[in-house]
Parts: structure tokens; C-alpha cells; sequence
């Protein structure tokens, strides 16, 4: 079965440190989507890019918060400075371009930020 | 901006009850929607999907959901639960877009959490 690989799975930091989370998405697909769970705010979008350009980013704090896809199997999910209310759970999913297909999350990265 | 609504927080069943989990979403244009399930200290895993034809849908271990455009609703059901049902459920919907087309991000509800007794 194909996978979403994310690493690493957790994650434990001081305050201001660079947080820089990975995702592999499943071969073929060529959306992927960077989602944020917290108990208060439930599942939130982040960021996704289309054939690894970024189609929207307005769910993402942008002044610590960054997002790139270096090539089609690698996005990258960085925070600096990390501040305690980064912590979270962060998933990566990914999916075919074509409308309204599901998307296949990975285990995430559960981040803490001390 | 589209918006999804669980109505049910926390739902606590016996084995063998049936179950229906609400979830109704606000967009004024057509929708694709999910049922995912997340179990303890796991990752979401799609239950259904319902994307045009028959409102009534059936997904993986026994759950169906049914969509009923006029009530902006797509519940969840299943007739009888068992405890390895015991999990958090999201309803989740992203915009079908005619023009342009693609996978837009999904807008979630805040789940149900899930626990059935033995």
C-alpha cells in the first residue's frame, strides 16, 4: 500500500528554535496538502501546492511560517521562530489533481514547543 | 468560505447500536464530501466519499452516509457498532470547481469522538 511518509514523527523544541517538518507523498500524486489539528481548533489547512507550485498559502501565519517542495517528492513545512501555539499535530496529505479526489494523510508530526 | 458542522462532540454507544452522525456544511456552489476516521495516535483514513450519482454512499467497514443536497447534510450511519469502532469521525467538504478543476484543501468539521462500550 502507497503511503504518506512524514518525519519525524515527533518532535520536541525550546521556544525559537527552527522547526523543519518533511513529507514524502505517495508516487504519482501531485497535490499536497499541509494540515494543522489542535484540540481548539480541530483540523486546519495550511498551505497546498499543485505539480510543486503553491496554490494557496492563506491558512498559514506567514511570518514564522514557511512551505516549499524542492522537488515532486519532498514538501517541506518549516517554523522559525517556533513559539508555544505552533504546538500541534502537522499532517501532510497528498492527492491526483483532478477534482475531488481524496486525499491520503500521513501519520503526522505531533510538534511541542517547551 | 465553505463551513462544516458536527453537531455531536462526544457520542458514547453500546455494542450492536446503530449510529448516525450528523454533519451539514455551508457553500453556495457543489461540494465533494468525505467521512474520514482517525484512530487513537493514528492518521486520518477515508470511511466514504461522495462525489455525484447516488446520494446514498457506502464506504469501508460497514458505514454508509447519505447525502440530501436540499438539507446541506451528509450523515453517517452505520447499523450496528462494534468497540473497534471506537475512534474520532470528521465530516470534511472542498468546493468542486468547473473552471480550472483540481483538489481544493479540505475545510473540516471539529469531529465526533466516538466511544462504544462493550
Amino acid at each position: 500500500d502507497a503511503r504518506v511518509t512524514q518525519t519525524p514523527r515527533h518532535k520536541v523544541t525550546e521556544m525559537g528554535q527552527e522547526v523543519t517538518m518533511r513529507c514524502q507523498p505517495i508516487l504519482g500524486h501531485n497535490t499536497v496538502f499541509w494540515y494543522r489539528q489542535t484540540m481548539m481548533q480541530g483540523l486546519e489547512l495550511l498551505a497546498y501546492f499543485r505539480n510543486r507550485a503553491p496554490l494557496d498559502d492563506s491558512g498559514m501565519p506567514k511570518d514564522r511560517f514557511s512551505a516549499e517542495m524542492p522537488d515532486a517528492t519532498l514538501a517541506t513545512l518549516k517554523i522559525q521562530p517556533s513559539e508555544p501555539r505552533d504546538s500541534a499535530v502537522y499532517f501532510c496529505a497528498s492527492g491526483l489533481g483532478t477534482g475531488g479526489q481524496p486525499q491520503h494523510f500521513g501519520d503526522g508530526t505531533r510538534l511541542s514547543i517547551l | 468560505a465553505q463551513s462544516v458542522s458536527q453537531h455531536n462532540h462526544h457520542v458514547i454507544l453500546s455494542e450492536a447500536a446503530s449510529l448516525e452522525l450528523g454533519c451539514n456544511y455551508s457553500y453556495g456552489g457543489t461540494v465533494n464530501l468525505f467521512w474520514y476516521v482517525q484512530y487513537p495516535g493514528q492518521h486520518l483514513q477515508l470511511l466514504l466519499k461522495y462525489f455525484s450519482g447516488d446520494p446514498l454512499v457506502k464506504g469501508i467497514k460497514g458505514f454508509e452516509a447519505e447525502f440530501i443536497k436540499s438539507k446541506f447534510s451528509f450523515n453517517l450511519r452505520k447499523p450496528s457498532v462494534q468497540w473497534s469502532d471506537t475512534a474520532e469521525y470528521f465530516c470534511a467538504v472542498n468546493a468542486r470547481r468547473y473552471s480550472g478543476g483540481g483538489a481544493d484543501g479540505l475545510t473540516f468539521g471539529k469531529g465526533t469522538h466516538l466511544i462504544i462500550q462493550p
